[in-house]
């Protein structure tokens, strides 16, 4: 398997630019969850889902962030209008789910994107 | 919701040197999980303990899970210069189907 999938690696924007980041999680997994790593404050998770709806938004930073599931093996979180506070690095991660085995709570975490918002 | 709070922060030792880092709740977790971010890379997920004084050991690495299911730890024997990165620990929490991580400790090595 390639492991998580996440697209762009890298983009720098201008502030009040729309950003899409995407995320392919590993096949099969039911949770998808997205994450923001800064230097301030660590890793925080954003929001994350369940057999592609939304369970948890409760870490998203405000309404210029939105994030979708519209099937089984893509996502996608948005900023519009993006901010210079918003530059961080961004993963995906996704787990096999609840299934009664141990291992299923294991997350796999994509190489992230690191975004730059000028 | 489940808190969890890591310490030390940094830890600078020289190569050969042991380190230990600690995670500890105010809350019983149901289980604790290790990750470890090399610098410019992604948590990797490096084992997850459940049981109540559980230990597990990955060649150097010892890991720890409380009697008390509150605090866990992890030892790295012997420091190689291989070891450098930032370890997590986080708590899944099933009901909720989402993990909490703490600050993590940034370990580096000097050779």
């Amino acid at each position: 398997d390639a492991g998580v999938i996440q697209s762009p690696r890298h983009e720098v924007t201008e502030m009040g630019q729309e950003v899409t980041l995407r995320c392919k999680p590993i096949s099969g997994h039911d949770y998808l969850f997205w994450y923001r790593q800064t230097m301030m404050r660590g890793l925080e998770l954003l929001i994350y889902f369940n057999n592609n709806v939304p369970i948890d938004d409760s870490g998203m930073p405000e309404d210029r962030f939105s994030a979708k599931m519209p099937n089984a093996s893509f996502s996608t979180l948005k900023i519009q209008p993006s901010e210079p506070r918003d530059s961080a690095v961004y993963f995906c991660a996704s787990s096999l789910g609840r299934t009664g085995t141990r291992s299923t709570d294991t997350q796999y975490f994509g190489p992230g994107t690191r975004l730059t918002v000028l | 919701g489940q808190q969890v709070m890591q310490i030390p922060q940094y830890q600078h030792v020289q190569e050969g040197e042991d380190f230990t880092t600690y995670c500890n709740s105010s809350t019983t977790l149901s289980n604790i999980q290790w990750y470890k971010q090399r610098p410019g890379g992604h948590p990797v997920f490096l084992i997850q303990l459940v049981k109540s004084g559980e230990v597990k050991k990955q060649k150097r690495l010892t890991f720890q899970f409380g009697e008390a299911k509150k605090n866990s730890s992890l030892h790295i024997t012997a420091t190689q210069t291989t070891d450098v990165g930032t370890y997590f620990c986080a708590s899944f929490n099933t009901n909720a189907g989402k993990s909490t991580f703490g600050d993590g400790t940034t370990l580096t090595v000097k050779p």
